[in-house]
């Protein structure tokens, strides 16, 4: 099976801009959580769709949001954009329940300036 | 919520000893603790997980304990090699419909040859 493929890989944008990252999970995989990777916080939980559904959210603001397709591909938005948002941001697809695996994508590297 | 801390943040090696990591959770009904691996670079990966209702598992060179009583658990890393230098996550997760994995904050693992 192919693996979990996030795009872009890169992406610079400047403060107040917005910006949408694409995942694309494994085929089957009906969960997609999204997660923002910085050096000093660790892996942060952003959301968890499942059949187009946000069943799970974290703890970040309501700048942050997206969306599931039927083929549970996933999209997530960032709006106005700040300095902070800088981060590697990871998608994991997995079947769905709480002790299902997840794999991971590459990630997109978001520079904001 | 859950809270998951892991300790040491950084941990140096030399070649051939043995690496252990340690993580405790705070949510008593978490029954899935999954360890990712991530080098340089790249995304995680999944090393080994072990659900609640077993005590240890092992994996050639690597092991993982969970003690629920005392809500931790640990990973061991024998014989350790230069390639296992990298950055390791500790995770726990709930059972149910849904997915929501908490990480710990990473432990870096240098391995001198």
């Amino acid at each position: 099976k192919a693996g979990v493929t996030q795009t872009p890989r890169y992406l610079i944008k400047t403060r107040g801009q917005q910006v949408t990252l694409s995942c694309s999970p494994i085929s089957g995989h009906r969960s997609v959580s999204w997660y923002q990777q910085t050096p000093g916080q660790g892996l942060q939980f952003l959301f968890e769709y499942f059949s187009e559904t946000q069943r799970n959210k974290g703890n970040f603001p309501g700048r942050f949001s997206g969306r599931q397709f039927s083929n549970s591909r996933s999209e997530m938005n960032v709006s106005t954009l700040e300095l902070g948002d800088s981060a590697l941001y990871l998608c994991a697809s997995s079947l769905g329940q709480g002790e299902s695996e997840q794999y991971f994508g590459p990630g997109t590297r978001l520079t904001v300036t | 919520g859950e809270n998951v801390e892991q300790h040491p943040s950084t941990l140096s090696v030399q070649e051939g000893d043995s690496a252990v990591i340690k993580c405790t959770y705070s949510d008593s009904a978490s029954n899935y603790f999954p360890w990712y691996k991530q080098e340089l670079g790249k995304r995680p990966q999944l090393i080994i997980d072990i659900r609640s209702n077993v005590g240890e598992k092992k994996d050639q060179r690597i092991a993982v304990t969970l003690n629920k009583t005392a809500k931790h658990f640990s990973l061991h890393i024998t014989e350790t090699q230069p390639e296992d230098s990298a950055v390791y996550f500790c995770a726990a997760s709930k059972p149910g419909g849904y997915q929501k994995v908490t990480f710990g904050t990473g432990t870096k693992l240098q391995v001198i040859p």
